[in-house]
């Protein structure tokens, strides 16, 4: 089965440091996804892109979260400078849209950042 | 823009008893609506989805789920539960114009007892 592959799996750093997350969406899907998921706010769309074009990025903050897509085949998120708060598992999910009737976003496993 | 709510944080059934976890979403036009499972450390993975036709649709595992369009609800049913399918589970409900963004309820924690 395609699969949606995240790196990396765990990443603890200290307050301040950058973060990058990378996500290789499934060949052909057009749409990416990131979401951030913890206790209290469950999941969270941060961003997401069709054919590589940021579509709404509404769900970062914009002053330190960045989300782009490089080449059909990498999607990045960072985070600079990274604070305690920002602890939580990062989602990446890829699909294809519209209309087709495979439609339905495949995840990736995460990547469980811990910033001290 | 959309929304979803799942009225449930939790919920504990029997082993082999029949399950129903409910999902109400808000948008202005038909919505493309999901359900999700996640257990514990694990990624999503998708049970079922709903875009047009046949309002019951049968998904993986043995779930189904019925869209009614005049209680924006999107349930989710199983006839007879596993101790497998302890897990959390997630409605989404995705826009069906535009960007198509998709968004999360905050899910529905479901516990089997033996």
């Amino acid at each position: 089965d395609a699969r949606v592959t995240q790196t990396p799996r765990h990443k603890v750093t200290e307050m301040g440091q950058e973060v990058t997350m990378r996500c290789q969406p499934i060949l052909g899907h057009n749409t990416v996804f990131w979401y951030r998921q913890t206790m209290m706010q469950g999941l969270e769309l941060l961003a997401y892109f069709r054919n590589r074009a940021p579509l709404d990025d509404s769900g970062m903050p914009k002053d330190r979260f960045s989300a782009e897509m490089p080449d059909a085949t990498l999607a990045t998120l960072k985070i600079q400078p990274s604070e305690p708060r920002d602890s939580a598992v990062y989602f990446c999910a890829s699909g294809l849209v519209p209309g087709t009737t495979d439609m339905g976003y495949t995840f990736g496993s995460g990547t469980r950042l811990t910033v001290v | 823009a959309q929304s979803v709510t799942q009225p449930d944080i939790h919920i504990t059934v029997s082993e082999g008893a029949s399950l129903e976890l409910r999902c109400n979403y808000s948008y202005g036009a038909t919505p493309y609506l999901f359900w999700y499972v996640q257990s514990p450390g694990q990624g999503l993975q998708l049970l079922l989805k709903y875009f047009s036709g046949d309002t019951l649709v049968q998904g993986i595992k043995g779930f189904e789920a019925e869209f009614k369009r005049s209680q924006s609800s999107f349930n989710l049913r199983k006839p007879s539960v596993h101790w497998s399918d302890a897990a959390e589970y997630f409605c989404a409900v995705g826009a069906s114009t535009g960007g198509f963004k998709t968004i999360f309820g905050a899910g529905t924690r479901l516990f089997v007892k033996a």
